[in-house]
């Protein structure tokens, strides 16, 4: 089966511990995403990788890091400094970050902290 | 600025007749236009996306789109609804002639199909 794969479904964290999303895909993109979503505020990027080894901030990358150490996973780490990170957050990746490219999305994570 | 506008939050229609789920777009250049639709706990799937050519796009699971230059719009369409079509729809937008490596998307529209 091809696509991208996110885990935990369900990720419960205290105030102050770091916590890491996985994302892997099978489909030989070069371009990842990572989005947080909220109710009623849509997707919001937090950073995006176009090839191993790069990656660029989004619009809310305060209190998030990533890595792309190789071109099939793309985890995010939600560090403590990130101050209301309960949300569901979204991985995608794309064939590459052209415009006419459209994204393939994971099953989402669903973050709570407690 | 650009942006991308999906001015109804909620949509409601009925089981067989057609739906709209509207979206209009302000970008500098040329838009890349894209649907994509989101059921509950899920990750989006991408529908349908408009680049070049024919104002009528056509997708998946039935649903189509028209490109409307003059009004700004792209917005999607179905020739009768099912219950199974309802869920959180998304439209985004890229402009071409930027150096925008992101997407600019809409906040969403629940679409529920009642039987």
């Amino acid at each position: 089966d091809g696509g991208i794969t996110q885990s935990p479904k369900y990720l419960f964290r205290k105030e102050g511990q770091n916590v890491t999303l996985s994302c892997e895909q099978n489909l030989n993109h070069d371009a990842m995403y990572w989005y947080r979503q909220d109710p009623g505020q849509g997707l919001r990027l937090i950073y995006y990788s176009q090839i191993v080894n790069d990656f660029q901030k989004g619009d809310i990358a305060e209190g998030y890091s990533v890595s792309r150490e190789k071109k099939e996973s793309f985890p995010l780490t939600v560090t403590s400094a990130q101050k209301n990170p309960t949300a569901f957050y979204l991985c995608a990746s794309s064939m590459s970050t052209s415009s006419y490219n459209e994204q393939f999305f994971g099953p989402g994570t669903r973050l709570t902290v407690l | 600025a650009q942006s991308v506008a999906q001015p109804e939050d909620q949509v409601n229609v009925a089981e067989g007749n057609p739906l709209t789920v509207k979206c209009t777009y302000s970008v500098s250049g040329n838009p890349y236009l894209f649907w994509y639709v989101q059921y509950p706990n899920r990750g989006l799937q991408f529908l349908l996306k408009y680049i070049t050519g024919d104002n009528l796009v056509k997708g998946s699971y039935g649903f189509e789109a028209e490109f409307n230059k003059s009004q700004t719009s792209f917005h999607l369409k179905k020739p009768s609804a099912l219950v199974s079509d309802s869920a959180l729809y998304f439209c985004a937008v890229r402009d071409y002639n930027g150096n925008n490596r992101k997407l600019i998307w809409g906040l969403g529209t629940s679409l529920a199909v009642n039987p």
